[in-house]
């Protein structure tokens, strides 16, 4: 059980297009997501949280019209990076979690993009 | 603050031999958490143990807490080629809302077949 599906796995796109990735909580309702960024070998860096039907909470630096969030329902969320750059190039990470105290973050496969 | 630093070395061992990592933090916590990830993969959820519990097992992990230390540690005993991968610990905080995770920086793990 738990599972949290992500899509697409790779995208490679040119500078200025928009583009948007898919998480979705396929066997649970998903009252909170989560949209993570990592590096080559680094940690993963929160970028923003979402609960479902709410507006999202980003983090510190990160800026919410480049990074749009909607979670529309309990079992998806969507990023969609908007007018991308070659800096925005990264691995992406959603994760999910079922509302109530010590419940796990459930992780999707996490997208690759990469603008040209 | 970063919250849930692992030890920095990278971890080299032989088939058959147990894998310790340890994490500290900083500050008063909810809970604790080990994910594993495989290169370019997402996070697979280990094992979650709460601040209330000293030592949680599951198959062949075994986590322990220390409050008092700030510290866990994951041991993987008869480690396997497919326990290749990095190992995060994350924390949740009760000064952070949203149940947000805070992770470490990760450690690598290789086992040698």
């Amino acid at each position: 059980g738990a599972v949290v599906s992500q899509h697409p796995s790779w995208v490679i796109c040119k500078s200025g297009t928009s583009v948007k990735i898919e998480c979705r909580s396929l066997d649970f309702q998903a009252t909170t997501m989560f949209w993570y960024r990592q590096f080559p070998k680094q940690s993963l860096m929160l970028m923003a949280t979402s609960n479902e039907g709410s507006k999202a909470t980003y983090e510190q630096g990160v800026e919410k019209d480049k990074f749009l969030i909607n979670h529309a329902s309990l079992t998806l969320s969507t990023l969609t990076v908007t007018s991308a750059h070659p800096e925005d190039s990264s691995f992406y990470i959603c994760s999910a979690r079922e509302a109530g105290q010590n419940q796990p973050q459930h992780f999707g496969d996490g997208t690759r993009l990469s603008i040209l | 603050s970063q919250q849930g630093e692992e030890d920095p070395q990278a971890l080299s061992i032989q088939e058959g031999e147990n894998a310790t990592m340890n994490c500290s933090y900083k500050t008063s916590i909810n809970n604790l958490q080990w994910y594993r990830q495989n290169s370019g993969r997402g996070l697979v959820h280990l094992i979650l143990i709460r601040s209330n519990e000293r030592e949680k097992h599951s198959g062949r992990l075994r986590v322990t807490l220390d409050t008092s230390k700030k510290s866990s540690s994951l041991l993987i005993t008869a480690s396997r080629a497919a326990d290749t991968a990095s190992y995060f610990c994350a924390t949740v905080s009760t000064p952070y809302g949203n149940n947000r995770l805070a992770f470490g920086k990760g450690n690598q793990v290789v086992v040698i077949p």
